[in-house]
């Protein structure tokens, strides 16, 4: 049975700090490892896909690195906003390739 | 069309009554996916259609659930006889390839 796990489920920060999350999955027949972000009252939101161990994307304010061999993958926010407030999931493909289990996610308030 | 359209937005129904839930995809994705998530659980796979191949319904909760797919387009999810716990949102997604989904808005389904 695939699990992908998330933490913290939570977490609340300062407008400016900077922040952190994690996700664990699998490390075993690694393909790829998703993020994406889902604001309230909104449609989840791609972030990245990462397959490579070692990779390192980034997106303005957010960045993420996967590590394929440990089986875990970071997201990171520098100097959080409000805007950034929202539900973080991460995904792995199950059976096939394009057909995702997600984890639980973590969610992000940024207050001011 | 320019995103993944569902419909209705919200829906709340009595107990024992069936819904129906409709899901458009962006054109041209052969690949279409349900979703829904329940208050505090994280994202729970219900089905998986691509292309003209025998759906995944290895995700349905129970044979009150069915969805269907007509010309490769347009999905309806229903669900018979509703229960409390079918209270959720109800997510949509379609994809082209293994580069991550395009969700839709979602339909949150209320059962009184």
């Amino acid at each position: 049975i695939l699990n992908v796990e998330q933490s913290p489920q939570s977490l609340h920060v300062q407008e400016g700090d900077s922040t952190n999350f994690t996700c664990s999955f699998p490390s075993s027949n690694f393909y790829a490892l998703h993020w994406y972000r889902w604001e309230t009252a909104k449609s989840p939101e791609a972030l990245f896909v990462m397959t490579l161990n070692g990779d390192e994307k980034k997106k303005g304010r957010i960045s993420a690195t996967l590590n394929t061999k440990e089986g875990y993958s970071y997201l990171y926010i520098k100097g959080s906003q409000p805007e950034d407030s929202a539900t973080y999931l991460c995904a792995f493909p199950t059976g096939t390739a394009s057909k995702l289990t997600f984890g639980t996610g973590t969610r992000l308030q940024v207050t001011l | 069309g320019a995103g993944v359209s569902q419909s209705p937005s919200n829906k709340v129904t009595e107990k024992g009554k069936d819904v129906e839930l409709r899901c458009d995809p962006i054109s041209g994705h052969t690949a279409l996916y349900w979703y829904r998530q329940s208050l505090g659980q994280g994202l729970e796979f219900l089905i998986y259609f691509q292309g003209n191949s025998a759906p995944d319904k290895s995700g349905l909760p129970s044979d009150r659930f069915s969805a269907e797919r007509t010309g490769g387009s347009v999905s309806t999810l229903t669900i018979q006889r509703t229960q409390q716990e079918d209270s959720a949102v109800y997510l949509c997604a379609s994809s082209s390839d293994f580069w991550g989904y395009t969700f839709g808005s979602g339909t949150r389904l209320t059962v009184v």
